[in-house]
């Protein structure tokens, strides 16, 4: 499954639009992008998911380039209730490839008033 | 809450002791998988079930562990003579299995929180 590179932590404000980037330079043809938010002492949550171009739903944005070597993971107007951890997951659909998901750290995202 | 429970939400437990974790998954689920987090990483894959069958294991997943789902509904995890080492968050978390599903979604539960003294 393909390695995957995401800052650490980032730091917004209430009512900023908070980018994070993931990088995944070893990408395979069939493999998609997800992401995942987890708030403290919950389970993870899923948020989105994208082959490329550019895929939008309720909560977020995940624009994806041409070459699919990264992504990058848009939540607009973040509040506080978004400060979490959020992990880019890389890999072929679960139904596939046998069910796991393959998380790494994460990014911690603290929104502050 | 996504409709998938877990059972006990904290257990501590001596060091030496067995102990066993309960998961409840969303009724129509036919896929169950357990994971496990320490602080401060991400959620590390251990087992997962199709139906009543596990079909894959981790190598994370020592002889102390064993996970059964005998009807193809809940699942239970059981570490066997723990050690501090299995200090962890354990989650469980379920998915339906379709081929014509395009999202790769697991719906958590919440985690069992174990200490081991």
């Amino acid at each position: 499954l393909a390695k995957t590179t995401q800052p650490i932590s980032m730091d917004s404000y209430e009512g900023q639009e908070v980018n994070i980037t993931c990088s995944h330079n070893n990408i395979a043809t069939n493999d998609y992008i997800t992401w995942y938010q987890q708030f403290p002492s919950q389970g993870p949550r899923f948020i989105i998911q994208g082959y490329k171009t550019k895929v939008t739903n309720e909560v977020a944005s995940l624009f994806i380039p041409a070459d699919r070597k990264s992504s990058t993971l848009s939540l607009p107007r973040v509040s506080l209730s978004d400060t979490a951890v959020y992990y880019c997951l890389v890999g072929p659909l679960i139904y596939n490839q046998g069910g796991k998901l393959i998380f790494g750290q994460g990014t911690e995202l603290s929104v502050k008033p | 809450d996504t409709g998938v429970s877990q059972d006990p939400r904290h257990k501590i437990t001596k060091r030496g002791q067995n102990v066993t974790f309960r998961c409840d998954p969303i009724s129509e689920h036919n896929r169950l998988y357990w994971y496990r987090q320490t602080l401060g990483q991400g959620p590390e894959f251990l087992t997962y079930f199709q139906n009543e069958a596990q079909l894959e294991k981790s190598r994370l997943l020592s002889d102390r562990f064993s996970a059964e789902r005998p009807k193809g509904s809940f699942s239970t995890l059981e570490i066997q003579r723990t050690e501090q080492g299995d200090s962890a968050m354990y989650l469980c978390a379920s998915s339906l299995r379709t081929s014509g599903s395009g999202a790769n979604e697991q719906f958590f539960g919440p985690g069992t929180r174990l200490t081991v003294l």
